[in-house]
């Protein structure tokens, strides 16, 4: 199946500091989707980007599908933002996430 | 996300049972996922129906089974042939026009007693 790797697993920061955050997959995909997991185990929907950009906020994510990668940009993070991250592929409508990256953004 | 309701929020199971973790949607989806989180990991897929009276084993479907008898309801039950259920457990949906994204319920927290 469908390999899915983030880097880095673990990112500590300063508020006000910005982040890059990568997912790569072993194969050509139908979909590609980043969550963010709150506390409370409540995953979120962050972008759905088989391919291309898209912004929201202080979000932005980039997918080359042609070269098999994404990247989640965080900019101006604040507490809030603290939690895992992950990057999930389909095909065939089957999912495949990764393993996330558990980010804590300190005051 | 609003739409997906997983019920109960928390379970118990003792050595031996079965239980079944209950998953609704109101969003008029197509396809129905369901997931085990173990801590400190990301998803993985037990089992996915497309259609009604359909379902496909994910990667980890031993010891579970499910049912798709209605569109708007996917219940997985976890037997006792599951030898580590401790977990949490999500549920998902989608759309299947068109590529579109999954939607998840805010899980059920399995334990043993």
């Amino acid at each position: 199946g469908i390999q899915v790797e983030q880097s880095p697993p673990d990112l500590i920061l300063q508020e006000g500091a910005n982040s890059t955050l990568r997912c790569n997959f072993s194969d050509s995909v139908n979909n590609l989707q980043w969550f963010h997991q709150n506390p409370w185990g409540q995953l979120i929907n962050l972008f759905y980007i088989p391919s291309g950009t898209k912004q929201n906020g202080r979000l932005s994510a980039t997918t080359v599908a042609t070269e098999r990668y994404s990247l989640l940009y965080i900019s101006s993070s604040q507490t809030t933002d603290s939690g895992v991250y992950f990057c999930a592929v389909q095909l065939r409508g089957k999912s495949t996430f990764g393993d996330g990256t558990t980010l804590t953004v300190k005051p | 996300d609003g739409g997906i309701t997983q019920s109960p929020k928390y379970l118990f199971r003792k050595e031996g049972q079965n239980v079944t973790l209950s998953c609704e949607q109101n969003l008029n989806h197509d396809a129905m996922y369901w997931y085990r989180q173990d801590p400190g990991q990301g998803l993985r897929l037990i089992y996915y129906s497309q259609i009604v009276n359909d379902f496909q084993k994910g990667d980890i479907a031993e010891g579970y089974s499910v049912s798709r008898e209605k569109k708007e309801s996917f219940p997985l039950t976890v037997t006792s042939a599951q030898k580590n259920p401790t977990a949490f457990y999500l549920c998902a949906t989608r759309t299947w026009s068109g590529n579109q994204p999954q939607h998840f319920g805010d899980g059920t927290r399995l334990s043993i007693l």
